[in-house]
């Protein structure tokens, strides 16, 4: 066990509909990021949040959207879903903001879109 | 930009034996990190070793091991003494700063140990 939460674990809707993965970061750890795995695109990161602040973007659609909130709990906003975003969404934290800090992985949110 | 690269889609082994799953990235950063991280069927993304560019020694963490060739810009992982849990995705990554800290990730080599 990480330490890191994400809920729910499966959600399957519907193409057009919007949802919102939840992640709860470890103990003291200021840094959330978010990962898309798909089996054409493979892991790709999508954004970074530190102590509430969007540090980094990746390959995020303008569809996607997150926010991290002051309990450093963050959520990955998914809207105008297509077949396509159906995937496995990883949120990972770590300490701080550099390259050393390790990524400790919560158990990921499958998502899949009917 | 960053890139990682696995070339092994797919690889096995007998139980007790040894693999090597092999891994090449590029950076334009002098300090990076790399890591391997292992992804069993349960989906779960588990770290098994990381290796600071700056350090000449390679990292161990008991069976596993890593071969790092800084100026080859490569990165292979070591499997001793192969258990059957160890069957599962392997993921190298390289997290070289810079404009941020993600985590680049290869393709992955799916590994099966076999009894």
């Amino acid at each position: 066990d990480s330490g890191v939460t994400q809920t729910p674990k499966h959600l399957i809707t519907a193409t057009g509909q919007r949802v919102t993965l939840r992640c709860s970061p470890r103990s003291g750890d200021l840094s959330v990021y978010w990962y898309q795995q798909s089996l054409d695109q493979g892991l790709q990161f999508l954004i970074q949040y530190y102590n509430g602040e969007e540090r980094a973007k990746g390959n995020i659609l303008e569809r996607f959207s997150a926010q991290q909130f002051p309990d450093l709990h963050s959520e990955l906003n998914l809207s105008s879903l297509e077949l396509g975003d159906s995937a496995l969404y990883f949120c990972a934290s770590s300490v701080g903001v550099g390259s050393y800090n390790e990524q400790f992985f919560g158990p990921g949110t499958r998502l899949t879109v009917l | 930009a960053q890139t990682v690269t696995q070339s092994q889609p797919e690889m096995s082994v007998q139980e007790a034996e040894t693999v090597t799953l092999s891994c090449t990235y590029d950076t334009s950063e002098n300090n990076y990190y790399l890591f391997w991280y292992k992804q069993p069927p349960s989906r779960q993304m588990i770290l098994v070793i990381r290796q600071e560019a700056y350090k000449q020694q390679n990292a161990t963490e008991n069976r596993f091991s890593v071969n790092f060739q800084k100026a080859a810009k490569s990165f292979s992982l070591k499997i001793s003494d192969s258990q059957l849990g160890d069957t599962a995705m392997y993921f190298c990554a390289l997290n070289s700063g810079g404009s941020n800290y993600k985590l680049t990730f290869g393709k992955g080599t799916l590994l099966t140990v076999n009894p």
